[in-house]
């Protein structure tokens, strides 16, 4: 167990639909990443927090959003789900977001978009 | 920049040795392995940082050539439980943020009995 909690671990929803996920990261970690991971792609970087402020944004497309609130959990708000967005979302935490800090992932939300 | 990793798929027999590479066009602060087991979470396994330092895990190892921008990891006399997808992180001066970690598309290591 990595300490990391995401919610919902399953996720069917209809394409035009607007989701959220959500994570806790580990006691202590100041720093959020959100990660997608499709079958040919890999784990794609979308975006990170430290302590409520975007830090590093990566390919998150314009439909996507992220915030961190002040208790350090964060969201990701997809919205007008396309088929493509079918995907394994990741969350990740460190202690500082900075360079040389390894990463806890959690165990993932699973999305379907039917 | 995303890194590129050889071989994309690797299978060996238990005791059998592999290396698996990673490469950046850019320039690297520090490479981070991973590896991720079928429908779990990736899992830290050690990062190196720029120095050409190389640092070991039980027996698996990786070297960090910071002038070639080239990572390698070695897994040494494999076991079952090495099987797994393999990736490697790099971290750069580039996009105007150290602290985000760009991903390979993984390395698919399946050891057999």
């Amino acid at each position: 167990d990595s300490g990391v909690t995401q919610t919902p671990k399953h996720l069917i929803t209809a394409t035009g639909q607007r989701v959220t996920l959500r994570c806790s990261p580990r006691s202590g970690d100041l720093s959020v990443y959100w990660y997608q991971q499709s079958l040919d792609q890999g784990l794609q970087f979308l975006i990170q927090y430290y302590n409520g402020e975007e830090r590093a944004k990566g390919n998150i497309l314009e439909r996507f959003s992220a915030q961190q609130f002040p208790d350090l959990h964060s969201e990701l708000n997809l919205s007008s789900l396309e088929l493509g967005d079918s995907a394994l979302y990741f969350c990740a935490s460190s202690v500082g977001g900075s360079v040389g800090e390894k990463l806890f992932f959690g165990s993932g939300t699973q999305l379907s978009v039917l | 920049q995303q890194p590129v990793q050889s071989p994309q798929a690797v299978i060996l027999r238990e005791g059998e040795d592999a290396v698996i590479n990673c490469s950046s066009s850019k320039a690297l602060y520090s490479v981070h392995w991973y590896r991720q087991k079928h429908g779990e979470a990736p899992v830290f396994l050690m990062i190196l940082l720029k120095g050409g330092e190389q640092k070991g895990h039980e027996k698996i190892s990786a070297s960090f050539n910071e002038k070639k921008q080239q990572s390698s990891l070695y897994l040494t006399a494999s076991q079952l439980s090495y099987s797994g997808t393999y990736f490697c992180g790099t971290e750069g001066p580039y996009g105007g943020s150290q602290g985000n970690l760009i991903f390979g598309k993984g390395t698919k290591l399946s050891v057999k009995p």
